[in-house]
């Protein structure tokens, strides 16, 4: 079974800082990709960056990357300067390719970004 | 396209009842996933649908749990004889899957509150 750790339960940044969320997950898979959410208030769940394992470039989307590390099986994510909309609950999730492709999240990191 | 809908968006019940929630993923998408989250953790699978075939059920979903979606359209998730434990947001996703990690789409979910 694949497990996905955050180990940030909290974080702040003041707006135009960058910040950079954890997270580890431990698979014996090969071929997946592993993906960021973000969670604000309203509840919604809504994609900020996906990353196919496969591929050794970083996922990059504007603002926000990722830094992809398979054999440490470390995925973080870098938000550079930070906006007050970028407050919200972060999710790290992984996916294994093929079957049922259902996501698998961590505990999430609440983000806070400080005017 | 105009997102995954759900409804309700809130549902207080007082313990012993039947709850429905339902799900309307965007139009075309062939899978429609259902996850729970519970205060401070990541949402978790506890099923899928392609089509209208229900293909995969978590440990999580017991007995009492059931989903259907009927002509491979919307989605509904019943629970009956709600317990205390079963009080979550419940989130709908839908995806189109064509084999190569596709990205879930969600919906804002339905809150329960077992009373």
């Amino acid at each position: 079974a694949q497990t996905v750790t955050q180990s940030q339960p909290e974080m702040s940044v003041q707006e135009a800082e960058t910040v950079t969320l954890s997270c580890t997950y431990d698979t014996s898979e090969n071929n997946y990709y592993l993906f960021w959410y973000k969670q604000p208030p309203s509840r919604q769940m809504i994609l900020v960056i996906r990353q196919e394992a496969y591929k050794q470039q970083n996922a990059t989307e504007n603002r926000f990357s990722v830094n992809f590390q398979k054999a440490a099986k470390s995925f973080s994510l870098k938000i550079s300067d930070s906006q007050l909309g970028d407050t919200a609950m972060y999710f790290c999730a992984f996916m294994r390719k093929g079957g049922s492709e259902k996501l698998v999240f961590g505990k999430g990191t609440k983000l806070t970004v400080n005017p | 396209d105009t997102g995954v809908s759900q409804n309700p968006r809130h549902k207080i019940t007082k313990r012993g009842q039947n709850v429905t929630f339902r799900c309307d993923p965007i139009s075309e998408h062939n899978r429609l996933y259902w996850y729970r989250q519970t205060l401070g953790q990541g949402p978790e699978f506890l099923t899928y649908f392609q089509n209208e075939a229900q293909l995969e059920k978590s440990r999580l979903l017991s007995d009492r749990f059931s989903a259907e979606r009927p002509k491979g359209s919307f989605s509904t998730l019943e629970i009956q004889r709600t317990e205390q434990g079963d009080s979550a947001m419940y989130l709908c996703a839908s995806s189109l899957w064509t084999g190569a990690g596709e990205k879930l789409f969600f919906g804002s979910g339905t809150q329960l509150s077992v009373l």
